[in-house]
């Protein structure tokens, strides 16, 4: 079964800063693997996703990750944060040998902004 | 606008009363899913259905129950079964083709047991 760690709970950043928020994956292949970001009492809005080709791919607002399969990881990057980011993030796995079916999500890692 | 709906967004229920949660989609997506969000804990999935009239326990199924008697509805009834039943709760669809194996979420429903 596939499962999925993001080991920082809480993140702060400062406006304008860089981010990365971690991600690591256990599947035995290579899964399906999103980014979902959630604003408080809302649903999950997906930001990215990787399923083949391209290891770097790009998202929605400003955001791309990085898949890593020697290091199992698909972090989530910006180069500049703004202080809308700031909400849960959710890494997500998928396998697809049946067909995506069970998505299974990180506890999330929650983004602070400061001025 | 296609999307997924869900209704309501705030329920709260007595102790020993069952509840009935309103997922509606028209984005015309095989699959629908219920997952439930507590803190600290991500998302866990209660119940999906691939196809009309079929669906299958997902990893927290006890105490709910579901029903898919139309492509576009996936209710979900939190029983008086469910000891914990105080959540946020989510519906999510998926389709076919490039988008198929892409997972979209609606608002979200808050249950409190009072």
């Amino acid at each position: 079964a596939q499962s999925v760690t993001q080991p920082d709970i809480h993140i702060t950043v400062s406006e304008g800063a860089s981010l990365e928020l971690r991600c690591n994956y256990s599947y035995g292949a290579t899964p399906y693997l999103f980014w979902y970001v959630q604003s408080p009492g809302q649903g999950l809005q997906l930001l990215l996703k990787y399923f083949s080709g391209d290891t770097l791919v790009q998202g929605i607002k400003g955001f791309e990750a990085e898949f890593k399969r020697s290091q199992s990881s698909f972090n989530l990057r910006k180069p500049s944060v703004h202080w809308s980011d700031a909400a849960e993030y959710f890494c997500a796995v998928g396998a697809p040998d049946f067909g995506n079916e069970k998505l299974t999500f990180g506890t999330g890692t929650r983004l602070t902004i400061i001025p | 606008d296609g999307g997924i709906t869900q209704s309501p967004k705030y329920l709260f229920r007595k102790e020993g009363q069952n509840v009935t949660l309103s997922c509606e989609q028209n984005l015309n997506h095989d699959a629908m899913y219920w997952y439930r969000q507590d803190p600290g804990q991500g998302l866990r999935l209660i119940y999906y259905s691939q196809i009309v009239n079929d669906f299958q326990k997902g990893d927290i199924a006890e105490g709910y129950s579901v029903s898919r008697e139309k492509k576009e509805s996936f209710p979900l009834t939190v029983t008086s079964a469910q000891k914990n039943p105080t959540a946020f709760y989510l519906c999510a669809s998926k389709g076919k083709g490039n988008s198929g194996n892409t997972i979209y979420f609606g608002e979200g429903s808050w249950l409190t047991v009072v």
